[in-house]
């Protein structure tokens, strides 16, 4: 069975700064997907960014990057230029390709944004 | 357009009891499904649901059960709750089933069972 490892439960970072936050995953399969979601204190999940295992070109989307490494199951997420509105529970996600019915998710990291 | 909604917002139940949280996805969007995120955690998959039929199930007991109606609304039941039940449950709809749809989320359901 896949499982997702968050191993950082709270990170902060000075506004404007920029912070990295970890995932790790454990899979047998070749070909899957990888999300990032930000949920706010308003409890609405939001995808931030996700990235398809067969693709080698790391995902981008604006101020959110992520840094995927296949071999090494690892999948962090960059947010340059932090601020306030960021402040949220990031929680990464596997979804496999052959059974896809639903999304294996991690234990989430608090963000903290300083002011 | 609206999002996914869910009702009731929050939801206080004693034990025993059971209990129907309802969705409504995305226009056009014909797949549901429903996670439980415990205080704390990250969601867990209980059941996806594709043009009224049910696609998926997590490692939850029968005690939970789901459908899907012809205008691709969503209820999940949850018979003789416990104290464990106790989470915000959230749906997602998506236009299709496959892996490369994403996901969008509701605000949740929020459950306390006493």
């Amino acid at each position: 069975a896949q499982t997702v490892t968050q191993s950082q439960p709270e990170m902060s970072v000075q506004e404007a700064e920029t912070v990295t936050l970890s995932c790790t995953y454990d899979t047998s399969e070749s070909d899957y997907y990888l999300f990032w979601y930000k949920q706010p204190p308003s409890r609405q999940m939001i995808l931030v960014i996700r990235q398809e295992a067969y693709k080698q070109q790391n995902a981008t989307e604006n101020r959110f990057s992520v840094n995927f490494q296949k071999a090494a199951k690892s999948f962090s997420l960059k947010i340059s230029d932090s601020q306030l509105g960021d402040a949220a529970m990031y929680f990464c996600a596997y979804r496999s390709v052959i059974s896809n019915y639903q999304l294996i998710w991690g234990a989430g990291t608090k963000l903290i944004i300083k002011p | 357009d609206a999002g996914v909604t869910q009702s009731p917002t929050h939801l206080i139940k004693t034990r025993g009891q059971q209990v129907t949280l309802r969705c409504s996805p995305i226009s056009g969007h014909k797949s549901v499904s429903w996670y439980q995120q415990v205080l704390g955690q990250g969601p867990q998959f209980i059941f996806q649901y594709y043009e009224k039929e049910e696609r998926g199930r997590g490692n939850f007991p029968d005690r939970f059960s789901a459908r899907q109606f012809p205008n691709y609304s969503s209820e999940l039941n949850v018979n003789a709750l416990l104290l464990g039940d106790s989470a915000l449950y959230l749906c997602a709809s998506s236009l299709g089933a496959g892996v490369w749809n994403e996901q969008f989320f509701g605000p949740g359901t929020r459950l306390t069972v006493l």
